[in-house]
C-alpha cells in the first residue's frame, strides 16, 4: 500500500509552547490530507481536512487558530498545535487520500507537561 | 451527519475460529467502505476496501457489503493471536477527497 510518514513520532513539550507535526505522502500525490486526534480507548476524531493550496476545513469544535494546518504541496501537510496545554496531549494521526482510498501515517504521540 | 456504528466488544474467539465483525451506517449515499486494523498505540492500517454489494476476499479476510441493509462486515478465517486488535469500520462518499467517517471500533481478542 501507499506510504505516509509523520514526524516526529513522539514529542514532549511544556505547556504554552507550540509543536509542529509533519505529514508526508512518500510515493503518491495526495488529493486531500486529513488530521485526526485519538484519545486513549476512543476512536479517531477528524479534526480537519485540507487540500493543497487552500485553507483547511475544520470540524465543529476544533479551533482553527489553535490547530494551524498548512498544506504546502501534494505530498506535505503540517499541523501546528499552538500554545499547547496538557489537555492537548493525544495521539495525532494524519492521513493522505487518493481518489479512492485513505492511508494513515504512523501517528505522533504528543505529551504536554 | 453520517454515523457508523460498531459493537465495541471485546469479541473473543479461539485460535483457528472465524471472527465476524459487523458495522452499520446511516448515510444511504455512501459509496466506499473500509476496514482498518489498529494495534494498541499504533496508527490504523487499511486491510480491506469494498465498493459494491457482495463479498470480497483477500487471504483470510472477507468483506461483505449489503447497501440495501446499510451493513458491512468483515470475516477473519483461521483467526490468529496476532489478529488481536481493534478493527475500525469506515465509510466514505463517492468523490475524490471524500471525508471518511469512522466507527468507534470493535476490539477482537484471539485466544491461543
Amino acid at each position: 500500500g501507499a506510504v505516509v510518514s509523520q514526524h516526529p513520532s513522539r514529542v514532549i513539550c511544556k505547556s504554552g509552547t507550540s509543536v509542529k507535526i509533519e505529514c508526508r505522502s512518500l510515493d503518491f500525490q495526495a488529493t486531500t490530507m486529513f488530521w485526526y486526534r485519538q484519545f486513549p480507548k476512543q476512536s479517531l476524531m477528524l479534526m480537519a481536512t485540507s487540500n493543497e493550496g487552500s485553507k483547511a476545513t475544520y470540524e465543529q469544535g476544533v479551533e482553527k487558530d489553535k490547530f494551524l494546518i498548512n498544506h504546502a504541496s501534494l505530498t506535505l501537510s503540517t499541523l501546528t498545535v499552538t500554545s499547547a496545554h496538557p489537555e492537548d496531549s493525544s495521539f495525532y494521526i494524519c492521513s493522505a487520500a487518493t481518489s479512492n482510498e485513505q492511508y494513515f501515517g504512523p501517528g505522533t504521540r504528543l505529551t504536554v507537561t | 451527519q453520517k454515523e457508523v456504528e460498531q459493537n465495541s466488544g471485546p469479541l473473543s474467539v479461539p485460535e483457528g475460529a472465524i471472527a465476524s465483525l459487523n458495522c452499520t451506517y446511516s448515510d444511504r449515499v455512501s459509496q466506499s467502505f473500509f476496514w482498518y486494523r489498529q494495534y494498541s498505540g499504533k496508527s490504523p492500517e487499511l486491510i480491506m476496501s469494498i465498493y459494491s454489494n457482495g463479498d470480497k476476499e483477500d487471504g483470510r479476510f472477507t468483506a461483505q457489503l449489503n447497501k440495501a441493509s446499510q451493513y458491512v462486515s468483515l470475516l477473519i478465517r483461521d483467526s490468529q493471536p496476532s489478529d488481536s486488535a481493534t478493527y475500525l469500520c469506515a465509510v466514505g462518499g463517492n468523490t475524490g477527497g471524500f471525508k471518511t467517517i469512522f466507527g468507534a471500533g470493535t476490539r477482537l481478542f484471539v485466544k491461543a
